[in-house]
């Protein structure tokens, strides 16, 4: 195990659907990020916390919305997702994000089937 | 613009062959290239970092090369093992803000 855990594992929802993906690390680390990986695509990344604040939001559209209450825990709302929202959503932590120079540990991910 | 291609797509060898996959990257400035392997359902997992200065690094079975000038990576399998089967992903940090940019992985199948 990296010392990421990711809640639930698997997600179907409906496009009117409201639920929340959930994300803590054991490792006491101070950054931690939200990936999206769809088939046959390279990871793309989503959000990124440092130190609970939000540096980084990659132009994701509003109906994914990120929550980070403390460095440990890390959510993602979502609200009205379409079909091409599925995908295996992955949680990552590192110590700092700093010139991305810190190894980055990931979760097992949340597969997301959106209908 | 920075990009990472990796090479095959998938390949498919026999238990106790060895293997070799290819990363080309055009990121610029480059500061590190990592592999990651991801089995089926799972995250990724670090394999190997490599830096600018770092021509090769081995774990276990798994050795990584890198040729800074032809911006070229190679990850190395010996002795295969069922257990080798995943994705493997090579990822380089860098560019203008220092982001992590990823290819989008070679799956290796290894059959008995």
């Amino acid at each position: 195990e990296t010392g990421v855990t990711q809640t639930p594992r698997h997600l179907v929802m409906g496009m009117t659907n409201k639920k929340s993906l959930k994300c803590e690390q054991h490792l006491g680390h101070n950054a931690m990020y939200w990936y999206k990986q769809s088939a046959k695509k390279p990871l793309e990344l989503m959000f990124v916390y440092n130190f609970k604040e939000q540096t980084e939001n990659n132009s994701v559209p509003s109906r994914f919305s990120p929550e980070c209450p403390n460095s440990s825990h890390l959510f993602l709302h979502l609200h009205t997702l379409q079909p091409e929202d599925s995908a295996l959503y992955l949680c990552a932590s590192s110590l700092r994000t700093s010139g991305n120079s810190y190894e980055q540990y990931f979760g097992p991910g949340t597969r997301l089937t959106v209908t | 613009k920075n990009q990472v291609e990796q090479s095959p797509q998938s390949l498919i060898i026999l238990e106790g062959k060895n293997c070799t996959l290819q990363c080309n990257y055009t990121v610029s400035p480059f500061s590190n290239l990592r592999w990651y392997k991801q089995d089926t359902g799972r995250g990724p997992v670090s394999l190997t970092i490599m830096t600018f200065s770092e021509n090769t690094k081995s774990n276990g079975r798994y050795t990584a090369t890198l040729d800074a000038d032809t911006k070229q990576s190679s990850l190395h399998i010996t002795a295969s093992q069922l257990s080798d089967s995943a994705s493997y992903i090579c990822v380089v940090s860098g560019g203008s803000q220092g982001n992590l940019i990823f290819g989008k992985g070679t799956k290796l199948s290894v059959k008995p």
